[in-house]
């Protein structure tokens, strides 16, 4: 079955403890991408990937770092999480970015206290 | 630029009467347009998309959109509302030359009256 698959579904961590969200696709996608979803805001794109290798900041790229080693993987790195950090967050992936339907995670929900 | 607008934060129908869900975009470039749909604790689902062919696209569950070039605006109908269409509605706008940006409106939640 085509899939994105992020882990874990929901995490409470304390400030400034480093966390991943792992993203895993089963399309052969060049395109990734992670976004939060805040109340009113809608989805904000954190970054995005174009290929293995390949990464780029989003809108709102500040506290988060990504990694694209394998074609398959995208995870989301919080090197310092911090409260304002607290939200929604989804993996998508895409054929290629432009015009191509993006398939999501279920999506994780994250606190910091 | 581009952005994309949802007009209404918030619409309530009763059960079987028509839906429409409204979204203006601004983009520089053509554009690509989308309309996904959120569940209560799940992922985004594609609910159609127009990339400059028919200008009225037909999507899952009986939603339906026109892109309307001049007006700028891509809005979402359905004739007749069913209760399991209470969900959040985002429009999507990805310019066609950049793959960078993809653009999601704040969403608009559906409400099903009985």
């Amino acid at each position: 079955e085509a899939q994105v698959t992020q882990n874990p579904r929901y995490l409470i961590t304390v400030t400034g403890k480093k966390l991943t969200v792992t993203c895993s696709q089963n399309m052969n996608h060049e395109y990734m991408s992670w976004y939060r979803q805040d109340p009113g805001l809608g989805l904000r794109q954190i970054y995005y990937s174009m290929n293995v290798e390949v990464t780029d900041k989003g809108d709102v790229p500040e506290g988060y770092k990504v990694s694209r080693k394998e074609k398959r993987n995208f995870p989301l790195i919080l090197e310092s999480p911090s409260p304002n950090q607290t939200s929604l967050y989804f993996c998508a992936s895409s054929l290629t970015g432009v015009n191509t339907e993006a398939f999501f995670g279920q999506g994780t929900r994250l606190t910091v206290v | 630029a581009q952005s994309v607008t949802q007009l209404d934060s918030h619409v309530s129908v009763s059960e079987g009467t028509p839906v429409l869900l409204r979204c203006n975009y601004s983009s520089s470039y053509s554009p690509s347009l989308f309309w996904y749909v959120q569940h209560p604790n799940k992922g985004l689902q594609l609910l159609l998309k127009y990339t400059s062919a028919a200008t009225l696209v037909k999507g899952i569950n009986g939603f339906e959109a026109e892109f309307k070039k001049s007006e700028t605006s891509f809005h979402l109908t359905k004739p007749s509302a069913h209760m399991s269409d209470a969900a959040e509605y985002f429009c999507v706008v990805t310019p066609y030359s950049s793959a960078s940006k993809i653009i999601f409106g704040s969403g608009t939640r559906l409400s099903i009256r009985p």
